[in-house]
């Protein structure tokens, strides 16, 4: 199973919709949680990170679901200037179980239309 | 102000020949990384460093080799040993190299003529 999984898409979302996608992780351990954007050819940015309570920031919201092990992203009232890749990011755990580096997921490609 | 910086931004090498890419930071973060991305795939972990003075293979390490001399610099050679270079080589670094969030740099676009 890989550690952390994502669908590719492309999602084609008309502008002002709600968009939402998940991510799954494959380790019940892992303890850090992320979401950064890609534009295309650039390098990827952090949006923001996921903690236990949720996170909000303007019209982004990030939520954990520990029980479930994934975590998703929502968008709001979407522009066109969203459209990029949104990678998914886990902290991966040593075989002892300690914490270790990130692990990126591949990505979903999110298209926002006029 | 702060940041990553890599250097140059595209480069071409010639089959055979080594290449060096640059990466500095001043954010004063012990973790430094590189990773290599081909168009529409992931990112792939090539190095890190935890510490200066040290560092780890990642996945992919193969043809590549780093050093970390100083806090700020953690330089990536493209060997002739690598068999397919082209590629977006990304670098990052974090605070530690546990739990904390990755900042990148602008990335070097290399082409192999």
């Amino acid at each position: 199973r890989k550690e952390v999984e994502q669908d590719p898409g492309p999602f084609n979302v008309p502008e002002g919709a709600t968009v939402a996608f998940n991510c799954t992780y494959s380790n019940s351990a892992s303890q850090s949680f992320f979401w950064y954007r890609q534009d295309c050819r650039k390098e990827p940015k952090l949006l923001m990170s996921v903690y236990s309570s949720g996170n909000e920031d303007g019209r982004f919201t990030a939520q954990l679901n520990r029980a479930s092990q994934y975590i998703s992203l929502l968008i709001r009232d979407s522009k066109l200037s969203d459209s990029a890749t949104y990678l998914c990011v886990v902290n991966i755990l040593t075989s002892g179980g300690g914490a270790d580096g990130l692990t990126f997921g591949k990505g979903t490609h999110l298209i926002i239309q006029p | 102000d702060g940041g990553i910086t890599q250097s140059p931004k595209y480069l071409f090498r010639k089959e055979g020949q080594n290449v060096t890419l640059s990466c500095e930071q001043n954010l004063n973060h012990d973790a430094m990384y590189w990773y290599r991305q081909d168009p529409g795939q992931g990112l792939r972990l090539i190095y890190y460093s935890q510490i200066v003075n040290d560092f780890q293979k990642g996945d992919i390490a193969e043809g590549y080799s780093v050093s970390r001399e100083k806090k700020e610099s953690f330089p990536l050679t493209v060997t002739s040993a690598q068999k397919n270079p082209t590629a977006f080589y990304l670098c990052a670094s974090s605070i530690t190299h546990t739990l904390n969030e990755q900042f990148f740099g602008p990335g070097t676009r290399l082409t192999v003529l």
